[in-house]
């Protein structure tokens, strides 16, 4: 079954900007959703939008401003990145694939916390 | 505040059956498929349900789901110390513009 495993900083200093990348093994980047959530410490998921294989998104409308997802299909990868980081942003960021545009996501990676912080 | 609205926990004795709750509005669950997630304390999140009472591959009947009107429901009978998790559900919402949106989740304690 397809794996997903996220890389990136652990650690992002307030007002940078966090970069993520999702990697997807065992099935390919093509004809799938891919999004991106996060969850607070001790809180609960926040979606924070999505991108298909053609590079056609959708966002979370109180982080679009600040959001930008990519996607390279040949690396099978996509990416994530979150402007001005503030302490709010602290999260695990999980990444997921979604079959169609509006099906709920359902293969997801392990997660990877980022914290900001100076 | 979440826009779905879950009781934060529920609790029952193993063997038993629970349902868990999610209250939402026309522009979400009235009129978009609801899904529902575990969540094991330190894991991934996993899907249970989808399109309001379809279970994934793998996942047991034990699991069902069901909506009616602006309102989802999770079902868990034979409850096994195992299914003690973080239960969320989620759709799209359209309100502003469409994004996905998820209950703020509801503690299960076996007990």
């Amino acid at each position: 079954q397809v794996q997903l495993q996220e890389s990136g900083p652990g650690l992002v200093k307030p007002s940078e900007t966090l970069s993520l990348t999702c990697t997807v093994s065992r099935g390919s980047i093509s004809n799938y959703y891919w999004t991106w959530l996060r969850q607070p410490p001790g809180k609960g998921l926040e979606w924070i939008g999505y991108i298909s294989n053609s590079g056609g998104t959708k966002y979370k409308p109180s982080l679009k401003s600040r959001v930008t997802l990519s996607v390279d299909t040949s690396k099978n990868q996509f990416s994530l990145k979150l402007s001005s980081v503030t302490a709010a942003d602290t999260a695990v960021y999980y990444c997921a694939r979604g079959v169609y545009d509006l099906a709920p996501p359902d293969y997801w990676s392990q997660g990877i916390l980022v914290t900001v912080s100076s | 505040q979440s826009v779905l609205t879950q009781p934060p926990s529920v609790s029952a004795a193993p063997g038993q059956k629970v349902t868990i709750s999610c209250s939402g509005s026309s522009s979400n669950i009235g009129n978009n498929y609801v899904s529902w997630y575990q969540q094991v304390p330190g894991t991934a999140p996993k899907l249970l349900i989808y399109e309001n009472d379809k279970r994934p591959s793998g996942i047991p009947d034990r699991f069902s789901g069901s909506k009616s009107g602006t309102s989802a429901t999770l079902g868990i009978t034979g409850l096994q110390t195992g299914d003690e998790a973080d239960y969320y559900c989620g759709t799209w919402d359209s309100s502003l513009n469409i994004n996905w949106v998820f209950g703020g989740g509801t503690k299960l304690t076996v007990l």
